[in-house]
């Protein structure tokens, strides 16, 4: 089972700042946060990940919670080309496994 | 860096014939590939691991024996479907784990293929 879970879908309006929450509750203590975004029939890009800090790269921001129960993916100004399923995986420590959850579908409206 | 390409991008097989899907890590080493199924409106569903040298670890569920995954080199896996059937039609994508050290940014990170869509008639 997926060890993450997300909102099903959310709208954010162009130009805007989209918030994407993930929770994983059972994050073990050497466990990173990825988040990979899919666009139609391609395959997963990454985006960012995280340990315990906060991190930030070109495309996002990544928000994690000090207890690591949970992180926010943050896309500072969201552009139409952002509509995609975003989904957040956590490492499975020792297999390198991704167990995908059923992600979110972020739609961005113009 | 770090590109990983799938062959062909789109095969369509009749119903009973075998076709065979290719994953390439292009400018890196891959220890462990991976190979996920996805349905229409669904998320990736990881189907084995593979490592190189050795027998693929295969996920509850999946068939072996109907899911071949040959991890021949440090840079190439393939996924054969044999006796494809419709339900078999999907979106097949692999993914590469490269070697630990060796530019990654860190040790679970995968890079991902382009897909391959797979259709039985």
């Amino acid at each position: 089972d997926a060890k993450t879970t997300q909102p099903p879908s959310m709208d954010c309006a162009e130009g805007r700042a989209a918030n994407l929450p993930c929770n994983h509750s059972t994050i073990s203590g050497n466990e990173y946060v990825y988040w990979y975004r899919q666009i139609h029939s391609q395959g997963p890009q990454y985006i960012i990940h995280g340990l315990k800090n906060n991190e930030t790269n070109e495309m996002a921001s990544l928000i994690i919670t000090e207890d690591r129960k949970s992180s926010t993916l943050i896309l500072p100004h969201a552009t139409l080309r952002d509509t995609a399923v975003y989904y957040c995986i956590v490492s499975t420590s020792g297999t390198y496994k991704y167990i995908f959850g059923t992600g979110t579908r972020l739609k961005v409206l113009a | 860096g770090a590109v990983v390409s799938q062959h062909p991008s789109r095969v369509i097989c009749k119903s009973g014939t075998s076709v065979k899907i290719e994953c390439r890590s292009l400018d890196f080493q891959a220890t462990t590939m991976f190979w996920y199924r996805q349905f229409p409106k669904q998320s990736l569903m990881l189907m084995a691991t593979s490592n190189e040298g050795s027998k693929a670890t295969y996920e509850q569920g999946v068939e072996k024996d109907k899911f071949l995954i040959n991890h021949a080199s440090l840079t190439l896996s393939t996924l054969t479907v044999t006796s494809a059937h419709p339900e078999d039609s999907s979106f097949y994508i692999c993914s590469a784990r490269e070697r630990t050290g060796e530019g990654t940014r860190t040790p679970y990170e995968q890079y991902f293929g382009p897909g391959t869509r797979l259709t039985v008639t």
